[in-house]
């Protein structure tokens, strides 16, 4: 199975700065289909989690454009231009390009406020 | 809007069953494939299988190879996830999840305690 690795895992950030999480596969998450399917995921405390990111870097709908993502083959990257307190909590990385292989989680990153 | 809702929380005994419900509304049930992730307490996802009901087809981790079953009901736009010889370290949260974009939809979570 392919193995997701995430860093930092935990990241302290001052409201209204930036934040940036990365997540690295053990293979590359190039499809056969040309598409790569790196998600990215964000649970607040006591919640379930919910799509942000999908494709690499299509923002799911309604997640604010604060939140960005980008990268290729085995290296990705989570951004969030300017942290909010409603961005508390954990986010984790996701590939599903082994369809119907199992999908596979990072370790998760928590954002906490300074 | 799709909407995943689960049954309620159970509590159960070492070495017994647990049948957990994932009810779709709002959008083609039978399409995608619904997944099924655990997350202990305090820690991370964890995939255990999955359904794609139009087909009736559904694979598992290896970790959980013999002792989960998921089935789907589309008469009903039902999946289910059920765990045997359960132990202490099943205890957890179970969320069923579409695969649509990623994992584009979530149910709310099903705490499974289990305790002597």
């Amino acid at each position: 199975d392919i193995v997701m690795t995430q860093t930092p895992l935990s990241s302290p950030v001052t409201l209204g700065q930036p934040a940036s999480i990365s997540c690295r596969s053990s293979q590359s998450l190039v499809h056969s289909d040309g598409n790569t399917y790196l998600s990215w995921l964000q649970q607040r405390p006591g919640q379930p989690p919910r799509l942000l990111i999908y494709k690499i870097s299509n923002r799911f709908s309604g997640v604010p454009d604060r939140f960005s993502g980008s990268g290729a083959g085995t290296d990705f990257t989570l951004k969030i231009s300017r942290v909010e307190a409603e961005d508390v909590g954990v986010y984790y990385c996701m590939q599903a390009t082994q369809f119907p292989r199992p999908l596979t989680f990072g370790g998760g990153t928590k954002v906490e406020i300074k | 809007q799709v909407q995943l809702v689960q049954s309620g929380a159970e509590v159960k005994k070492p070495g017994s069953s647990v049948k957990v419900s994932c009810k779709a509304s709002g959008g083609t049930f039978s399409s995608y494939a619904i997944s099924w992730v655990r997350q202990a307490p305090g820690q991370g996802l964890e995939w255990m299988g999955r359904i794609i009901p139009i087909l009736g087809i559904a694979n598992y981790a290896q970790k959980f190879q013999g002792r989960v079953t998921i089935t789907a009901d589309k008469s009903t736009s039902t999946a289910y996830m059920e765990l045997s010889s359960l132990r202490s370290e099943d205890t957890a949260v179970y969320y069923c999840a579409r695969e649509g974009e990623g994992c584009d939809y979530w149910g709310q979570g099903t705490l499974v305690t289990v305790s002597s």
